[in-house]
């Protein structure tokens, strides 16, 4: 498999639910990212992973917890969500995060919490 | 604070030209970035412009002005397939990406 994947791609949860989404990149790539896209907003960064160590924590509140056990995988541990967190959730990467790097995203996971 | 501006919907004809629009108020500048996204699909990279001036890339060419904060993204001979959402996004002093909430492209027979 090439690129950028992730799993689920749709997932209905309950705010008293736990799940994990999963992405897995396929570029040799040492940066990537966690975005949320919800409808006609710009994307969020949530965070940033290079070379596994955390660089950024855009605010994001702890219900959401990222885990990147190493540089090809990267997951969001969710818990208690809000309705508000339905949302489309990217992920990322890029061999980098200097100037031209080019981010690569995977099909994203359709988030709704009920 | 950071902005990105890009018209919300746009729609144009088969066949035709359409230049989509991008300004930019950024802390700091280390290059633009052109996506493109279909409904429920991932963005993906279209163009990068750092300097002033014209990148053409097939159909697609991205311009470039710092000194005005402003880019657009031309698609010449538009074809049905290319109805998508157009991400404008800039790399800030930080090396983040920010992101314009894009502009849906509507492409009529």
């Amino acid at each position: 498999e090439t690129g950028v994947t992730q799993t689920p791609r749709h997932l209905v949860m309950g705010m008293t639910n736990k799940k994990s989404l999963k992405c897995e990149q396929h570029l040799g790539h040492n940066a990537m990212y966690w975005y949320k896209q919800s409808a006609k907003k710009p994307l969020e960064l949530m965070f940033v992973y290079s070379l596994e160590e955390r660089v950024e924590n855009n605010s994001v509140p702890s219900r959401f917890s990222p885990e990147c056990p190493n540089s090809s995988h990267l997951f969001l541990h969710l818990h208690t969500l809000q309705p508000e967190d339905s949302a489309l959730y990217l992920c990322a990467s890029s061999q980098d995060t200097s100037g031209s790097d080019t981010q690569y995203f995977g099909p994203g996971t359709r988030l709704t919490v009920l | 604070g950071q902005n990105i501006d890009q018209p919300t919907e746009m729609t144009a004809t088969e066949g035709a030209i359409v230049q989509i629009n991008c300004t930019y108020q950024t802390s700091g500048f280390n290059g633009l970035f052109w996506y493109q996204q279909h409904a429920g699909e991932a963005p993906t990279f279209l163009s990068y412009n750092v300097l002033d001036g014209l990148e053409e890339k097939g159909r697609f060419s991205s311009f470039l002005s710092r000194s005005k904060g402003y880019s657009y993204l031309l698609l010449k001979e538009l074809q049905m397939k290319d109805s998508a959402s157009y991400l404008c996004a800039v790399k800030d002093s930080n090396y983040q990406l920010i992101w314009g909430a894009g502009t849906k492209l509507i492409i009529k027979p």
